[in-house]
């Protein structure tokens, strides 16, 4: 079956540009995260939603980011505002468990700030 | 502050022998470990996990071993073969939220045909 899929693949702004990243988790997954990687780095959890409520945003670096996911399906990251230090790879994964253990990793968005 | 280090960023082993990386953790509350792996352009695949009340779970060629008293974690590869050649991280989860994945920074395996 499909996996998660994210799109952009690929995102370019200009610094002061607001960005918004698409998350499409696997058909009836409950659960779904949000991961920033920066270059060398491992991933680094950012929210939690399970079904449309977002329990757990503590890992968001800033009030520029926001995250929903209003029908409990898709879900979009935006950025309002980028700065070079939000250059990253940003993951979604989605669970069907309410654990979210076993979470399912898309692709992934690079975004990259100028 | 680092809790889960991957201290060997890179490691290359000859196809069908072992590979061991290396994983430790500073967080004893940490109560389930996971092993993903990457290849270039893609997302983390998971890999296998481990609860804190074993001291191994064995899949196939891949085995994870969990020394609490240590805080450390190892998988172990056997027999090795080129396809294996990809990023590996370690991962932990614990009082924060079982959900809440804190990952290592990646060892990078070369498996040399």
């Amino acid at each position: 079956g499909a996996g998660v899929s994210q799109s952009p693949r690929y995102k370019v702004a200009k610094r002061g540009q607001d960005v918004a990243l698409r998350c499409d988790p696997i058909s009836g997954h409950v659960s779904l995260f949000w991961y920033q990687q920066a270059l060398g780095q491992g991933p680094e959890f950012l929210t939690y939603f399970q079904n449309e409520a977002q329990l757990d945003k503590s890992g968001l670096p800033s009030d520029r980011f926001f995250a929903e996911r209003p029908e409990g399906s898709v879900s979009t990251l935006k950025i309002q505002r980028t700065q070079q230090e939000d250059s990253a790879v940003y993951l979604c994964a989605s669970s069907d468990r309410l654990a979210g253990n076993e979470q399912f990793f898309g692709p992934g968005t690079r975004l990259t700030v100028l | 502050d680092q809790q889960v280090k991957q201290n060997s960023p890179s490691l290359s082993v000859q196809e069908g022998r072992i590979s061991i990386l290396n994983c430790d953790y500073t967080n004893s509350m940490f109560d389930y470990f996971l092993w993903y792996k990457k290849y270039p352009a893609e997302g983390p695949t998971f890999l296998i996990s481990i609860s804190s009340i074993k001291d191994k779970n064995e899949d196939g060629r891949f085995t994870v071993f969990l020394n609490k008293s240590a805080k450390h974690l190892s998988l172990h590869i056997v027999p090795s073969q080129p396809g294996d050649s990809a990023v590996y991280f370690c991962a932990a989860s614990g009082p924060s939220g079982t959900y809440k994945y804190i990952f290592g920074t990646g060892t990078r395996l070369k498996v040399l045909a």
